[in-house]
């Protein structure tokens, strides 16, 4: 299936440290979305890169994105109890948000 | 953006019901979706809400087990039908605003449906 594959799947670190997550993909897409949930409920956006950029910034976030290998990676930088959560890629093929497909998820814990 | 609210937010339901979860968002939106996630897995979409026609289903889900109501541009329903405990899990309502810059998709809080 397009899914993708996230890794590390569970991610644990100590509040100021920098946490950076991996996604990879099956075949061409149109952009990548970085989503947060926090402890089972709704997904929330964070940033959104698309198929001819190659990096994004968003306050504490950065996207990359490498069209040829299909992967990106998410890293968040000086982490903080807050951002413990679970982090979802999800791929868009079409550019109109009408299909998503979300990786299997990477459970970040930020401990004090 | 939009707001989008789930009804409910939580129900232990008995083998063998049915269970109706309504999602309302606070503007039209063009697309609509309904999402699983089973326990400790990643989001997999059930099917796409169309306004005044019947549901997408993606493979996998029918419209038998998962019958869907979209009667306006801000309303929609899932029902999980016969149910067993295999459909524990959480269903999740979104929409998609479509357009330039708008390709992200909203989320509602979620029904945690556990079956006994």
């Amino acid at each position: 299936s397009q899914q993708g594959e996230e890794d590390p799947q569970a991610l644990s670190i100590q509040e100021g440290e920098n946490a950076t997550m991996n996604c990879s993909y099956k075949t061409s897409i149109n952009n990548l979305q970085w989503y947060r949930q926090n402890s089972g409920r709704g997904l929330v956006h964070l940033i959104l890169i698309r198929s001819n950029e190659r990096e994004k910034h968003s306050g504490r976030l950065r996207v990359t994105l490498d069209t040829s290998k299909k992967s990106s990676s998410l890293l968040i930088t000086a982490s903080r109890a807050a951002d413990t959560a679970s982090y979802f890629c999800a791929t868009d093929t079409t550019g109109t948000a009408s299909k998503l497909t979300f990786g299997t998820g990477t459970r970040l814990q930020v401990t004090l | 953006s939009a707001v989008i609210s789930q009804k409910p937010s939580r129900d232990i339901c008995q083998r063998g019901t049915s269970l109706t979860i309504q999602c309302q968002v606070d503007s039209q939106v063009t697309m609509m979706f309904w999402y699983r996630q089973q326990p400790g897995q990643s989001l997999t979409l059930i099917a796409t809400a169309n306004q005044g026609s019947e549901a997408t289903y993606e493979s996998g889900f029918v419209i038998d087990k998962f019958p869907i109501s979209r009667p306006n541009l801000t309303f929609s329903t899932l029902t999980v039908s016969n149910m067993s405990p295999e459909d524990s899990s959480i269903y999740l309502c979104s929409v998609g605003l479509g357009g330039q810059g708008k390709e992200t998709q909203y989320f509602g809080p979620g029904t945690r449906l556990l079956v006994l």
